[in-house]
């Protein structure tokens, strides 16, 4: 079975550009987030949906939004991107809305030139 | 504020020995404690996790013990091998709020030396 797949796989910017970024779940799970890891440190959480609708936030700017679709999959938008928002971003499945295990697609590394 | 940390930093083990890494949290209201491993370039991967009503949980070589009283909770491998080296990060989360978003430490980079 397939698992979580982000795409694209490396992605360069420049200050003040807007960025999409896209993430297929598990087949049959419903709920996907999305974490910003930083080099050196642990993923942090941006977002998560459940049956289209947001279900938290992390501490992140209005910059940044994201929106689940009717076949589950999601896109994270970051608009007026700063040198600060390179990182790898990471996407993550689970069954349901609560509960765990959460699982990790291998990312998309966002540069900022 | 980190809500999990993490020591130590880096660790250096032998093939064959033990690695320990321990993690501590705050958040009384923190009901389950994953285990994650992650190679370079590639997303973390989970490796086991536990909840707070047992105090330990081995899969294979790798066990998890968990000190409810103390917040406190690690990772032992053991018969430490090349290829678990790697980056590991322990997490936490509050699942029975309705949300299931991960608390991450900020990891363990282990090297195994032949």
């Amino acid at each position: 079975d397939a698992g979580v797949t982000q795409s694209p796989t490396h992605l360069i910017k420049t200050r003040g550009q807007q960025v999409t970024l896209r993430c297929s779940p598990i087949s049959g799970h419903k709920s996907v987030s999305w974490y910003q890891q930083v080099l050196g440190q642990g993923p942090q959480f941006i977002f998560q949906y459940y049956e289209k609708e947001e279900r938290g936030r992390g501490n992140f700017p209005d910059r940044f939004s994201a929106r689940q679709f009717p076949n589950y999959s999601s896109e994270l938008n970051v608009n007026a991107l700063l040198l600060g928002d390179s990182a790898l971003y990471l996407c993550a499945s689970s069954p349901t809305g609560e509960g765990q295990p959460q699982h990790f697609g291998d990312g998309t590394r966002l540069s900022i030139l | 504020q980190q809500q999990v940390k993490q020591s130590p930093q880096s660790l250096i083990v032998q093939k064959g020995g033990i690695s320990i890494i321990n993690c501590a949290y705050e958040n009384t209201a923190f009901d389950y404690f994953p285990w994650y491993q992650q190679f370079p370039g590639k997303g973390p991967a989970l490796l086991i996790a536990i909840r707070p009503d047992v105090s330990e949980k081995k899969e294979g070589r790798f066990t998890i013990s968990f000190n409810k009283s103390a917040k406190q909770f690690s990772l032992h491998i053991m018969d430490s091998q090349p290829g678990d080296s790697a980056t590991y990060f322990c997490a936490a989360s509050r699942d029975q709020t309705g949300a299931n978003n991960l608390f991450f430490g900020t990891g363990t980079r282990l090297t195994v030396i032949p």
